[in-house]
């Protein structure tokens, strides 16, 4: 069965610094992995998502994910964190034959000015 | 706004009673995806629905029934209700089943059972 794994439940990182949310999973084919980040009292919002070709995938507001096969992982990175990037962020997979999403327990993301 | 229309925004209600939330998803999606988001439990899968029919089911009480009408909007409706099934409640929708390209949620319905 498919899952997805963040180890981390918060991550806190200065304005300014790079970042890096952490994502494994485990499906049985070829992944379909996504994130999402959602703010207070507000639904999940799409950033990005990788469904196959390069490893490296570019989303919404500066973010980038990269997907590594071996490891299995698809960790969120940013090379400089904002204050407004504060929030809780989603890792998703997606099995070839599944028909939902499953996503991981969320991270919540803290920039210090 | 993301296309997704939930109904109501805030409801609490007392325990034992039976609530329908709504959803009308984006123009043009045929998928529609139930979750709830508690704190304990993060967001789990209840139900999908594609085209007016059941496609997958989650982690879904007997209690907890949806459907999905010819107009694509959907109702979950939740019955003799616990203080256990106060959370967030999500919709959903794709534009395709196999949803490559992921889901638009709505602003999602809290419930509070008091």
């Amino acid at each position: 069965a498919q899952s997805v794994a963040q180890p981390e439940d918060q991550v806190n990182v200065a304005e300014g610094n790079p970042l890096t949310v952490k994502c494994t999973y485990s499906v049985s084919g070829n992944p379909y992995l996504f994130w999402y980040v959602q703010y207070p009292n507000r639904g999940l919002q799409f950033l990005l998502k990788y469904i196959t070709g390069d490893n490296l995938v570019k989303g919404s507001y500066g973010f980038e994910a990269e997907f590594n096969k071996s490891q299995t992982s698809f960790h969120l990175k940013k090379p400089s964190a904002l204050v407004s990037d504060s929030a809780l962020y989603f890792c998703a997979v997606r099995e070839n034959s599944a028909s939902k999403i499953i996503f991981g327990s969320g991270t919540r993301l803290s920039i210090r000015p | 706004d993301s296309g997704v229309t939930q109904t109501p925004k805030h409801l609490i209600t007392a325990t034992g009673q039976r609530v329908t939330l709504r959803c009308s998803p984006r123009s043009g999606d045929l998928s529609v995806y139930w979750y709830q988001q508690s704190l304990d439990q993060g967001l789990q899968f209840l139900i999908q629905y594609y085209n007016g029919e059941e496609r997958a089911k989650g982690n879904i009480l007997e209690r907890f029934s949806a459907q999905q009408f010819p107009d694509l909007h959907s109702e979950l409706n939740l019955s003799s209700l616990e203080l256990g099934d106060s959370a967030l409640y999500f919709c959903a929708s794709s534009d395709r089943d196999k949803h490559f390209y992921g889901y638009t949620f709505g602003s999602g319905t809290r419930l509070t059972v008091v």
